[in-house]
């Protein structure tokens, strides 16, 4: 089973709207943390939040914030205002505790912020 | 800081040329990693090293090989190459973090290479 789903191939905004970009996991281990990355069409890798397990509150960095529902396995990505720069490439990505070892990716999302 | 520095940016090999891409981190992190990412597609591991004379195969591993003689440094080998290995391929580095988790990956600029 993957262990990162991520069903949205492509998304479009409006600028200075929020969107909402999914991701589910699948895992047995209680300890665990959930990142997700910005590809710009530069390539490069940009980290941009965490949520771990045992965090009692969703995640928020600036603009981004994490919805963590753990009982349904999703860490959505919620970007709001968005901008002509937030045109990217989404990944989300897992990291587990009893491993802790490996990163598994999702296969991202292209979000494109239309004028 | 330099972070994760990988080398060449680009490189175009021939069937069967082989080669190495260098990936240094001056972060002191314990676990590296070598991805490759293929276009449109999500990162796969090729192969992943959890300190300095240790590492372990990933989901991708066939026609690659690694070596971690120091923790900052983490070669990708590719033998005999193939057009199949035609891919944009990422170093990482991370730190163990709280309980195995808790910090992120950080990558390198990445390696576009092209097999011909």
């Amino acid at each position: 089973a993957q262990k990162i789903t991520q069903t949205q191939p492509g998304m479009f905004v409006q600028e200075k709207e929020a969107v909402t970009l999914d991701c589910t996991y699948d895992t047995s281990d209680p300890s665990y943390g959930l990142f997700w990355y910005k590809q710009p069409s530069s390539g490069e890798m940009i980290f941009l939040i965490y949520q771990g397990s045992y965090d009692q509150q969703n995640a928020t960095e600036g603009r981004y914030s994490l919805n963590f529902q753990k009982a349904r396995k999703s860490a959505n990505l919620v970007i709001s205002a968005s901008q002509l720069g937030d045109s990217a490439m989404y990944f989300c990505a897992m990291r587990e505790g009893s491993t802790g070892n490996q990163f598994y990716f999702g296969t991202g999302t292209s979000l494109t912020v239309i004028p | 800081n330099a972070g994760v520095t990988q080398t060449p940016k680009f490189r175009i090999l021939k069937i069967g040329q082989s080669m190495t891409l260098q990936c240094t981190q001056d972060m002191n992190h314990n676990y590296m990693y070598w991805y490759r990412q293929d276009p449109g597609m999500g990162l796969k591991l090729i192969y992943y090293s959890v300190g300095a004379g240790i590492t372990d195969k990933g989901e991708v591993p066939n026609g690659y090989n690694v070596s971690r003689s120091t923790t900052e440094d983490f070669p990708l080998r590719l033998e005999l190459a193939a057009p199949s290995q035609t891919s944009v391929y990422f170093c990482a580095s991370s730190d163990p973090g709280q309980g195995g988790i808790g910090t992120e990956a950080f990558f390198g600029q990445g390696t576009r290479l092209t097999v011909v």
